[in-house]
């Protein structure tokens, strides 16, 4: 079993819809990572969050570190949201990350 | 202008080769990083640098070795290329482990 779990692995959704990608860990954490990863292949970093929800336009993370789980969503779902949607926690007091697998989402108009 | 830089973005080289793979970055952080993402695009760490001292050493095959002579510079140099070599590459850099920073990756083909 990964240390870092995501869900789903693939989602597929019509332009405007709200989409919530899930991540689960098993590792203590200090922060959480969630990476976007387009078909061209470069990769960006999307949120950086310990506690509660952070917000950046259309895109919201939470993290609830008791449960060990956090979720991506997304407001009114674009074409060019389609990408691979990655989760990455740092082992405690280290700057190795451990990385989800992916979500691969597609969005059509 | 281009925060994390690597070069070069596509390399196709022959089994047994050497070859580099060069990154840069103008953030002033402290610490870079170098990943490797797989045919399955998983992605996992293979080093990382602070301050020019190297923190993590996965188990990498030695034929791997980073060079980092500097805080804005961390070269991976691959001797002996394999055919599993093959894979993309990715810098990336943080400032005291906060929002990590990728550069494009470099798309290694061995053949």
């Amino acid at each position: 079993k990964n240390e870092v779990e995501q869900s789903p692995q693939n989602l597929t959704a019509q332009e405007g819809e709200f989409i919530t990608i899930n991540c689960s860990y098993s590792v203590g954490i200090s922060a959480l990572h969630w990476l976007q990863q387009h078909p061209g292949g470069g990769i960006v970093s999307l949120f950086m969050l310990s506690s509660g929800k952070k917000k950046h336009g259309r895109l919201i993370a939470t993290i609830n570190i008791q449960e060990k789980h956090s979720s991506l969503h997304i407001t009114a779902s674009h074409p060019r949201d389609s990408a691979v949607y990655i989760c990455a926690v740092p082992r405690r007091n280290t700057d190795k990350l451990i990385f989800g697998t992916g979500t691969r989402l597609q969005v059509f108009p | 202008d281009t925060a994390v830089s690597q070069t070069p973005k596509y390399l196709v080289t022959q089994m047994g080769n050497d070859k580099s793979i060069k990154c840069e970055q103008n953030l002033g952080h402290d610490t870079m990083y170098w990943y490797k993402q797989d045919s399955k695009k998983f992605l996992k760490i293979m080093f990382s640098y602070n301050n020019k001292e190297l923190i993590i050493n996965e188990t990498v095959p030695n034929r791997f070795s980073p060079k980092s002579p500097d805080k804005a510079h961390l070269n991976l140099h691959i001797n002996s290329l394999e055919l599993g070599d093959s894979a993309v590459y990715f810098c990336a850099s943080s400032l005291q482990r906060n929002t990590i920073y990728f550069g494009e990756g470099s798309w290694l083909t061995v053949v």
